[in-house]
């Protein structure tokens, strides 16, 4: 069974600039989340999707961060226009169901670095 | 305000000697908690998991401890491998809400 994957692995961008991430997850998990990781720091949650919805976005930084899941299978995060905190690792991340104990299984990261 | 703390950034060990690795929560809401592995270039795998309901959990090498009175867990990994080596992050989650909540890692080096 593929794991999720993400893509791009590296992407290097100039601060104004558009970039759009994307993720793919295990083939029927409905459940679709979104983290980053500011070097150093601890792994922050940013949304969750099931299905195409948007269950939870309260970790969004701000509306320069726009995700979308169309027909509940791969999502992407577009953030527009890049500013130079936006640099971290972006991981993804898909579950079937949750339910307590339904552990989370991760993507390698895209890692966004803006200049 | 991190509510998941991991106060040892880093931990080195002797090959087959244990590895305890430590994490502290502030947030009395959380009833789930989890250990990620997590190599260079890699997406954190899941490793070991423990509900609020019990104090300790093992999975072969690996072993979870939860004092729920203290708000503390701690990951044993008995013996240690060089394999082992990784940054290891704790995570919790509340009833109802999706989110994990992660500490920074601890970076676990296992010596031959």
């Amino acid at each position: 069974e593929a794991g999720v994957t993400q893509f791009p692995s590296h992407s290097v961008i100039e601060k104004g600039q558009t970039v759009t991430l994307r993720c793919d997850p295990i083939s029927g998990h409905d459940n679709l989340y979104w983290y980053r990781r500011v070097m150093g720091k601890e792994i922050k949650f940013l949304l969750h999707f099931v299905k195409e919805s948007k269950q939870d976005e309260s970790g969004m930084p701000n509306n320069r961060f726009l995700a979308e899941r169309t027909g509940g299978t791969y999502s992407t995060l577009k953030v527009q226009p890049a500013e130079l905190e936006d640099s971290g690792v972006y991981f993804c991340a898909s579950s079937q169901i949750w339910l307590g104990g339904n552990e989370q299984f991760f993507g390698p990261g895209t890692r966004l670095t803006v200049l | 305000d991190q509510q998941v703390k991991q106060n040892s950034p880093s931990l080195s060990v002797q090959e087959g000697r244990i590895s305890i690795l430590n994490c502290d929560y502030t947030n009395s809401m959380f009833d789930y908690f989890l250990w990620y592995k997590k190599y260079p270039a890699e997406g954190p795998t899941f490793l070991i998991s423990i509900s609020s309901i019990k104090d300790k959990n093992e999975d072969g090498r690996f072993t979870v401890f939860l004092n729920k009175s203290a708000k503390h867990l701690s990951l044993h990994i008995v013996p240690s491998q060089p394999g082992d080596s990784a940054v290891y992050f704790c995570a919790a989650s509340v009833p109802g809400y999706s989110t994990l909540t992660f500490g920074k890692g601890t970076m676990l080096l296992v010596s031959p």
